[in-house]
């Protein structure tokens, strides 16, 4: 079955700085990459989304750019914010189901 | 707006107790799921449901099984409750289709001792 996985696990960064996560996928059959943000205590929710047609994809501080041949994409955040603290998880979608990431917890210091 | 609730935020529980965990949402979705979410392990799927009276076993389904009787309702059940079913519990829907934007539920802390 599809395997996502996601690096780093933990970042730090300060703030007005970028950061980045990467993630893989194994199933050649995902052709969309949803990715989720969870602040502490509180539910998943989509923050932006790629489709295999499109190799990148910008909603003003944060892109996402796929690599279908090499099965790699990513989330970029410019001028990190606090509230960009959360738990990021990425996920590729083989049919109609969704596999996550394990996720990557970010920290942004004032 | 999509609304997704779960029965309850806590629950505690004895080991071999059966346990049922509720989700209901309120946007005529056809696909419904259940995950679980663990420290460093993401949000692993357990079950999940396209249709009413369909189920489909996600990547972790042992010791789980699920109902689906009515479209907005999907419910967890742990047969016999074991302490390495103390989780988060997440029930999400979506509509149908490759473009899954996933609600979420608000999650069931769930501590089986």
């Amino acid at each position: 079955g599809e395997n996502v996985e996601q690096h780093p696990s933990t970042l730090s960064v300060q703030e007005g700085d970028s950061a980045v996560i990467k993630c893989t996928y194994s199933d050649s059959a995902s052709n969309y990459f949803p990715w989720y943000k969870q602040e502490l205590g509180k539910r998943p929710q989509l923050i932006i989304d790629i489709r295999s047609n499109v190799g990148e994809k910008k909603d003003q501080r944060i892109a996402v750019t796929l690599n279908k041949t090499a099965k790699h994409f990513s989330l970029h955040i410019t001028e990190t914010q606090p509230e960009d603290s959360a738990v990021y998880f990425c996920a590729a979608t083989p049919y109609d189901k969704v596999i996550f990431g394990p996720g990557t917890s970010l920290s942004v210091i004032p | 707006d999509v609304k997704v609730t779960q029965s309850s935020r806590y629950l505690v529980k004895r080991t071999g107790e059966k346990v049922f965990l509720e989700c209901v949402q309120d946007m005529d979705h056809e696909n419904m799921f259940w995950y679980r979410q663990d420290p460093g392990l993401g949000l692993r799927l357990i079950y999940f449901s396209y249709d009413v009276k369909m189920k489909e076993k996600g990547d972790i389904p042992e010791g789980y099984s699920v109902s689906r009787e009515k479209k907005e309702r999907f419910s967890l059940i742990l047969e016999s409750a074991s302490t390495n079913q103390t989780s988060m519990y997440l029930c999400a829907s979506s509509r149908p289709g490759q473009a899954l934007e996933q609600y979420f539920g608000p999650g069931t802390r769930l501590t089986v001792t």
